[in-house]
């Protein structure tokens, strides 16, 4: 598609279960880009993929947040057992190549996590 | 220190004045540098790319300074509209480690 899809809008979660959130990127976009934004806060970046691999993970909690994108389906994130902290809007991004354009993200409209 | 560095704000300034913002990298090697601007509880959208001989788009002037390692953004005749959080984004590691800025609010008053 000519956007990045992210879905659910909002997710409402128990502390302590488990969510999955999930981004379509622009067709033809090879990196995948995932965001957490805490209460309009800084964005911190979590990880990113270079098609189905990941090409940055920095930023990810590895112990509870796990990230993937397959061939032929959308990207996901997973967060298990959440906490509290863990409420915030999700963005995720995406770019073509590197290159001449390589640099420039579109993002998603977000989802808004909300952990109970 | 932060990788990326902008002064919060909030910057008040009243319609039709000149406001300045400008945003500090760690990076040396940094390579591509831009202007976001997200709007309240929306998602980020690119206002413009910063370029070394500096660029201009209307009432927009962006700068980049290697030596001193920041980037500005001018914003002229100021309109209610430009009303925002405005995020510096650095790119290095091969244009794809991606790392924004915390944002400088902007509020321009009637």
């Amino acid at each position: 598609g000519e956007e990045v899809a992210q879905t659910p809008k909002h997710l409402v979660r128990g502390e302590g279960q488990k969510a999955k959130l999930y981004c379509a990127p622009i067709k033809g976009h090879s990196y995948v880009f995932w965001y957490q934004q805490v209460l309009k806060n800084e964005f911190k970046f979590l990880i990113s993929f270079q098609n189905e691999n990941v090409f940055d993970e920095t930023g990810m909690p590895k112990e509870r947040f796990s990230a993937k994108c397959l061939p032929n389906s959308p990207c996901s994130l997973e967060i298990q057992a959440t906490k509290l902290e863990d409420s915030a809007v999700y963005f995720c991004a995406s770019s073509p190549q590197p290159g001449t354009t390589g640099g420039t993200q579109h993002f998603g409209d977000g989802t808004r996590l909300s952990i109970l | 220190r932060k990788e990326v560095e902008q002064d919060p704000g909030p910057f008040n300034v009243p319609e039709g004045a000149t406001v300045a913002f400008n945003c500090t990298y760690s990076n040396s090697a940094s390579q591509s540098f831009f202007w976001y601007r997200q709007d309240c509880r929306k998602e980020p959208k690119l206002l413009m790319s910063v370029y070394s001989s500096g660029n201009e788009d209307g009432r927009f002037t962006a700068q980049l300074n290697r030596a001193s390692q920041y980037i500005s953004l001018l914003i002229r005749d100021s309109k209610l509209s430009d009303s925002a959080t405005y995020l510096c984004v650095v790119l290095s590691g091969g244009y794809q480690k991606v790392t924004f800025g915390t944002g400088t609010k902007l509020q321009v008053i009637p």
